[in-house]
């Protein structure tokens, strides 16, 4: 199926420090969005992106947290400064089309650990 | 808001055991609705998906039914097999949104047994 990738796989940061996860969506999708899932948890809605502007965020998603996508680039989430409670596993997602409810197709994820 | 439920947290099943997973659904109109799989150190795979009332989603030999009457979407498989452990999310399109935001229900540790 299609293939989201996201980098880096695993990242370790002190607190306060600034991470950007990285997140390629599939060629031809208009939607995009960062999930947070701490281990052995639900997956939980952060924010949805689509035509460069935040369509949709939750209260997890803190002022903290910026999303953008540079001139078609990377799909990003930048956490600054980190604190201990962001250590999740990300995950992004895109979907092709504009009709609620569209089919999400994730990538394997961004395991982030804040000490 | 819009939400799902997912009664079970964990099922334990031995191989050709018959699963059914619930799930139940809040949301005005005709949300979208899915099922995932997540393995381990994975990210969610999209499973299949229904949009209209009594319509039935299958994959792979999992398949669930849309019932607005009931407002459900249960997840069902004839015989499992242990290849079939993970996690089991459903999820629904929020109609309420315009913005194409997906609420996944808390989940479901499927474990298969030999």
């Amino acid at each position: 199926g299609p293939k989201v990738l996201q980098i880096p796989s695993h990242q370790i940061i002190d607190m306060g420090q600034m991470v950007t996860l990285n997140c390629d969506p599939v060629s031809n999708h208009l939607y995009f969005y960062w999930y947070k899932q701490i281990l052995g948890q639900q997956m939980e809605f952060l924010v949805n992106f689509y035509n460069g502007k935040v369509m949709e965020k939750s209260k997890l998603f803190k002022d903290q947290f910026s999303v953008e996508r540079p001139d078609g680039s990377y799909f990003t989430l930048k956490i600054q400064p980190t604190a201990l409670e962001d250590s999740a596993v990300y995950f992004c997602a895109s979907s092709p089309g504009r009709r609620s409810g569209n089919t999400l197709y994730f990538g394997e994820g961004s395991r982030l650990i804040v000490v | 808001g819009d939400s799902v439920t997912q009664t079970e947290g964990q099922v334990a099943l031995s191989e050709e055991d018959f699963l059914t997973i619930h799930c139940n659904y809040s949301a005005s109109g005709y949300p979208a609705l899915f099922w995932y799989v997540q393995y381990p150190g994975e990210g969610p795979q999209f499973l299949f998906r229904a949009s209209r009332d009594k319509e039935k989603g299958s994959s792979r030999g999992f398949e669930a039914t849309y019932d607005k009457g009931t407002t459900s979407f249960h997840l069902r498989k004839a015989s499992v097999q242990e290849s079939d452990s993970a996690v089991y999310y459903c999820a629904l399109g929020a109609p309420s949104s315009n913005t194409n935001k997906v609420v996944f229900g808390t989940g479901t540790r499927l474990q298969v047994l030999p």
